[in-house]
């Protein structure tokens, strides 16, 4: 079946440490985005990329960063320079005029 | 740039019918997505409309009118699996396909 993966689940971050969280489609989505959802929140843009080795800043892009190497892979990295990066992150691929297919969503807590 | 306003919170009883709205500015448009999302799961895509009209899919209805920047998404025969945020999200222009997202709706239903 066609989908969009994102791992881990929960990940927990310490002060001043940066983690990586994985986002993989096998939808051949040409667009991949990173939101960033906050409790009672919409969901807000992080960065997005519309093809291979090229991407974009969203709204919020301070404190994160990603690559594009692949088609299939849109990683996020939430860098220490993010002081409040407790959210849930969710990762979403479209391909032109259609709906956006989400991952299952990774929650990052603080410790 | 886009704005999208709904309503925070609505409640409704099981068996009877609800209507969200959402309203929106936006530089382009290039059609408008309502998702349902359950606490701590992904969006999921219930429908898009992006001509003026009614659009019908078993218990949900959306319907559009672009003049007036304004959507609502009809829900009927309503069941307490319903209770979730409704999401609605508008794609601009410019050769993009980036939704964005107003901050949801949180439906309670009741019996």
């Amino acid at each position: 079946d066609g989908g969009i993966t994102q791992s881990p689940k929960y990940l927990f971050r310490k002060e001043g440490q940066n983690v990586t969280l994985s986002c993989e489609q096998n939808l051949n989505h040409d667009a991949m985005y990173w939101y960033r959802q906050d409790p009672g929140q919409g969901l807000r843009l992080i960065y997005y990329s519309q093809i291979v080795n090229d991407f974009q800043k969203g709204d919020i892009a301070e404190g994160y960063s990603v690559s594009r190497e692949k088609k299939e892979s849109f990683p996020l990295t939430v860098t220490s320079a993010q002081k409040n990066p407790t959210a849930f992150y969710l990762c979403a691929s479209t391909r032109e005029n259609t709906e956006a297919f989400f991952g299952q969503g990774t929650r990052l807590t603080v410790v | 740039g886009q704005n999208i306003d709904q309503p925070t919170e609505m409640t409704a009883t099981e068996g009877a019918i609800v209507q969200i709205n959402c309203t929106y500015q936006t530089s382009g448009f290039n059609g408008l997505f309502w998702y349902q999302q359950h606490a701590g799961e992904a969006p999921t895509f219930l429908s898009y409309n992006v001509l003026d009209g009614l659009e019908e899919k078993g218990r949900f209805s959306s319907f559009l009118s672009r003049s007036k920047g304004y959507s609502y998404l009809l829900l009927k025969e309503l069941q307490m699996k319903d209770s979730a945020s409704y999401l609605c999200a508008v794609r601009g222009t410019g050769g993009s396909y980036i939704p964005t997202f107003g901050r949801g709706t949180s439906l309670i239903v009741h019996p």
